[in-house]
């Protein structure tokens, strides 16, 4: 089946820096990627629409000079979080869909998440 | 807008025991339903869906059927197992359209001990 990495698994930094987060389908092509933030006991909450070659479209509340979505190629999106503060803190999570032809366009593939901490 | 509620955990059960969670959804339009799971260490999978009214999703044993009349699409399995033991989500998603936006539920944390 599909796979979508993330990297890094978890990171810790500190106030004020920026950290970026790797999102790779390895075995498919993405035209379109999720990122989502999980809180502790919470729902996934959509951030963004990541579609390859264009700029990202953001859900209503976030940020987008704060979370920098690139998606530079099909295979590869990128999230920075910039100048990172501790309630930055949180689980965030991506996921990619093959083209049309590749399996159910129902179907969203999801990485393994990683964990910021920003102390 | 679009929102899921499903049942809070944790959940713990016995081996071979039957597995309800619950899930209900609020949507304007005609969605798809949908149950994903995240073993420890794991990203989400999809375990089924249904895309229709009193449609059946099944997989591994577990199984939904979307009730339009109760908005609901709660998850059951006749005979759980330790290797069943995850976080499951209930989500949905717009009907049509090319975006495919999942709108998802906070998980349920299910615990089966031998």
């Amino acid at each position: 089946g599909a796979v979508v990495s993330q990297h890094p698994s978890w990171v810790i930094c500190k106030s004020g820096t920026s950290v970026k987060i790797e999102c790779r389908s390895l075995d498919f092509q993405a035209t379109t990627m999720f990122w989502y933030r999980q809180f502790p006991k919470k729902s996934l909450m959509l951030m963004a629409t990541s579609n390859e070659g264009s700029k990202a479209t953001y859900e209503q509340g976030v940020e987008k000079d704060k979370f920098l979505i690139n998606h530079a190629s099909l295979t590869l999106s990128t999230l920075t979080v910039t100048s990172a503060h501790p309630e930055d803190s949180s689980f965030y999570i991506c996921s990619a869909f093959p083209p049309s032809g590749q399996g159910s366009t129902d179907t969203q593939y999801f990485g393994p998440g990683t964990r910021l901490t920003v102390l | 807008g679009d929102s899921v509620t499903q049942m809070e955990g944790p959940v713990t059960l016995s081996e071979e025991a039957f597995l309800t969670i619950n899930c209900t959804y609020t949507a304007t339009g005609y969605p798809s339903l949908f149950w994903y799971v995240q073993y420890p260490g794991e990203g989400l999978q999809l375990l089924l869906k249904a895309t229709k009214a009193d449609d059946k999703g099944s997989n591994k044993g577990f199984e939904a059927t979307y009730r339009k009349e109760t908005t609901s699409f709660h998850l059951e399995k006749g005979s759980v197992q330790v290797s069943d033991s995850a976080v499951y989500f209930c989500a949905l998603s717009d009907s049509g359209g090319s975006n495919y936006k999942l709108t998802f539920g906070k998980g349920t944390l299910l615990t089966v001990n031998p």
